[in-house]
């Protein structure tokens, strides 16, 4: 199985910060690499997919980027409602693997 | 509007049964692959399976092979999840998504609620 490695696993930051959230893959990917945001009680939600790719209706402070195994979210100036935890994901071979998520907190 | 929405979690005692449904609209149900994802309390997301859109392929997670079986009925607009043998491991929030494919790319834009199990005696 590919195994997906977030760093750091908590993160705390403030408004207006740019925040850059980091997934190794443990052999090569790709591209096929999606990012998910989760708040407390609710289903996760499509940031990116494709590595770089922003989900419609998700604001343009969202990024991704990389390929082979080393891949990057960042965002570019945090807003309130960002504070969540955040997962990558790898769509290249079954079983679908995710990260174990990066918790972005208030400072 | 998409909308899917699980149904069928609650409490089991382990080595029992359950099965899942999820009742989707807003989209033609049978162009599409499905996927059962769940959580457990306080972790991260582990994918379970995933269906194509005939039904005719089939991927479990290892953990869950052999016990678990995925199904769906596109007239119905229907995916289900059969759960066997369940263990206390099993105990998450059960969500089912529907997988789009961009390019070669494929990702989960749409997911439903979740459903609770709680395997415990």
């Amino acid at each position: 199985d590919i195994q997906m490695t977030q760093s750091p696993s908590s993160l705390s930051a403030s408004g207006g910060d740019r925040v850059t959230i980091t997934c190794r893959a443990s052999q090569s990917i790709s591209t096929y690499i999606n990012w998910y945001q989760q708040k407390p009680g609710k289903a996760p939600k499509l940031l990116i997919y494709g590595a770089s790719s922003l989900q419609s209706g998700v604001p343009s402070r969202f990024s991704g980027s990389g390929s082979g195994t080393d891949f990057t979210l960042t965002i570019s100036s945090l807003q309130p409602e960002d504070f969540a935890t955040y997962y990558c994901q790898q769509s290249y071979t079954i079983p679908f693997t995710f990260g174990q998520g990066t918790k972005l907190e208030i400072k | 509007q998409v909308q899917l929405a699980e149904s069928g979690g609650g409490l089991v005692k382990p080595g029992g049964s359950l099965r899942l449904s999820c009742a989707v609209s807003g989209f033609t149900f049978s162009d599409y692959y499905m996927s059962w994802i769940r959580q457990a309390p306080g972790n991260g997301l582990e994918w379970v399976s995933s269906i194509s859109s005939s039904g005719s392929t089939i991927y479990y997670a290892d953990s869950v092979k052999g016990r678990i079986t995925i199904s769906r009925d596109n007239a119905k607009n229907s995916l289900y999840l059969q759960m066997n043998s369940l263990r206390a491991e099993d105990t998450a929030i059960y969500y089912c998504a529907r997988e789009n494919v961009g390019g070669s790319a494929s990702y989960w834009p749409h997911w439903g609620q979740g459903t609770p199990v709680t395997v415990s005696s």
